[in-house]
């Protein structure tokens, strides 16, 4: 059955550094999400990808937060200077359809900013 | 404003008692969608359940079942002779539908922890 993937499982960094988390959505799903969950607490939505850019964000998704489709398959988010409120569990989904369709969400990526 | 609630943060049970768990949603969409999914302790996200609003009937899987009332907006997750599996902590959701434009980020309750003891 397809799944999303993503990579690493855990990521350690300091403060100040950039990071780059790897997803590889499902491969004929068309939308693309990013959300995050703090420990203990909801998952929030990030931020919404469609035909090569971003559909829809949320105020978390600031200006030291950006995506990209650099090829066919993956999917990712990069956080520029990580602080240590960045902290989380990051999951990226994915849809075929929009509105319609369901999220399928990949295993998370754990970060954490020393 | 869109938003989920779900009032009961922990509960606990003893392996075979049928549990619910409650989620109570807002929208001024007339068009949505509610999801459930639930996360063990490994962390991932597994999808449960989706339903559209304008599908009231209710639908069982197994040992699952999900009410959903639109006179009280709330979509209700019931458990029957739960397991030792199926501690986790289980999400309900809310997608709109047509209203501003959204491309249909989910918007999440705090969740219920669910531990089913032996």
């Amino acid at each position: 059955e397809p799944e999303v993937t993503q990579t690493p499982s855990h990521q350690v960094t300091q403060m100040g550094q950039e990071v780059i988390l790897r997803c590889v959505p499902i491969s004929n799903h068309l939308y693309f999400y990013w959300y995050r969950q703090i420990l203990g607490q909801k998952v929030e939505f990030l931020v919404s990808f469609y035909n090569n850019e971003i559909s829809e964000k949320s105020e978390i998704f600031d200006d030291q937060f950006s995506v990209e489709r650099p090829d066919g398959s993956n999917f990712t988010l990069k956080i520029r200077s990580t602080k240590l409120e960045d902290s989380a569990m990051y999951f990226c989904a994915s849809s075929e359809g929009g509105q319609r369709g369901t999220q399928y969400f990949g295993p998370g990526t754990r970060l954490l900013v020393l | 404003a869109q938003k989920v609630t779900q009032a009961q943060t922990e509960i606990s049970v003893v392996e075979k008692e049928d549990v619910t768990l409650d989620c109570v949603y807002e929208t001024r969409d007339t068009t949505y969608y509610l999801f459930w999914y639930k996360q063990p302790p490994s962390g991932e996200l597994v999808f449960l359940i989706r339903r559209n609003s304008f599908d009231e009937q209710n639908e069982i899987s197994g040992r699952y079942s999900w009410n959903f009332q639109k006179s009280t907006s709330s979509f209700n997750f019931t458990i029957t002779a739960s397991q030792v599996v199926d501690s986790a902590v289980y999400f309900c959701a809310l997608r709109g539908g047509d209203y501003g434009g959204s491309q249909g980020n989910l918007i999440f309750g705090k969740g219920t922890k669910l531990s089913v003891k032996p």
